[in-house]
């Protein structure tokens, strides 16, 4: 069955430093998500993504974030300046095209740990 | 600072029993929900969904009830295994737009 792949599994970097996540959707689907857990928490939606750009974001996906889809493959997250707030699990998820809503599905998530 | 996690509520089944968890949602003008079960160090997995034109949807040993009046969703396990402990989350999609807003979770534990 075709899967959501994330790279790396955990992520220590040091506050202020740019970190990069990256995502693999499932190939033949056409929206692409970030969302994040922080521990014990609710999963929280950053920003979703369709036709190469930015369909929607929340107010947590500020200037210091950005998403990339550099081939056809990738989909990346951008943490420009690292601060110990952003320590979470950032789940990927993609969902298939159509009129009608499809589900999305979820990859296994890269632990952030901000020092 | 320290984060203070949530107190997610848990339900206790034996197995072979059934199980239902509930789901109160925020936004009556949500028309798509969905089902997620998180087991520890991994991704939320879909279960089922259902439309807000349906009030009830089955798949394979569960089954998803709608309430559009009280804005209740639940969702019910037949035959409850051990393999099915984990935390359960539904997820709203409201009228416009396509992200999910994720309930708090509830913590399912299986008894052998």
């Amino acid at each position: 069955e075709p899967e959501v792949t994330q790279t790396p599994s955990h992520q220590v970097t040091q506050m202020g430093q740019e970190v990069i996540l990256r995502c693999v959707p499932i190939s033949n689907h056409l929206y692409f998500y970030w969302y994040r857990q922080i521990l014990g928490q609710k999963v929280e939606f950053l920003v979703s993504f369709y036709n190469n750009e930015i369909s929607e974001k929340s107010e947590i996906f500020d200037d210091q974030f950005s998403v990339e889809r550099p081939d056809g493959s990738n989909f990346t997250l951008k943490i420009r300046s690292t601060k110990l707030e952003d320590s979470a699990m950032y789940f990927c998820a993609s969902a298939g095209g159509g009129v009608s809503n499809q589900p999305q599905h979820f990859g296994d998530g890269t632990r952030l740990s901000i020092l | 600072g320290e984060s203070v996690g949530l107190h997610l509520p848990t339900l206790s089944v034996q197995e072979g029993d059934n199980s239902i968890i509930n789901c109160a949602y925020s936004n009556s003008a949500s028309d798509y929900f969905i089902w997620y079960k998180q087991e520890s160090g991994k991704g939320p997995q879909f279960i089922i969904d259902i439309r807000s034109n349906m009030d009830k949807r089955q798949g394979q040993r569960v089954t998803v009830l709608l309430n559009k009046t009280v804005k209740h969703l639940s969702l019910q396990i037949a035959a409850t295994q051990p393999g099915d402990s984990a935390v359960y989350f539904c997820a709203e999609i409201p009228e416009y737009g396509n992200k999910l807003v994720f309930g708090a979770g509830t913590i399912l534990r299986v008894k052998s």
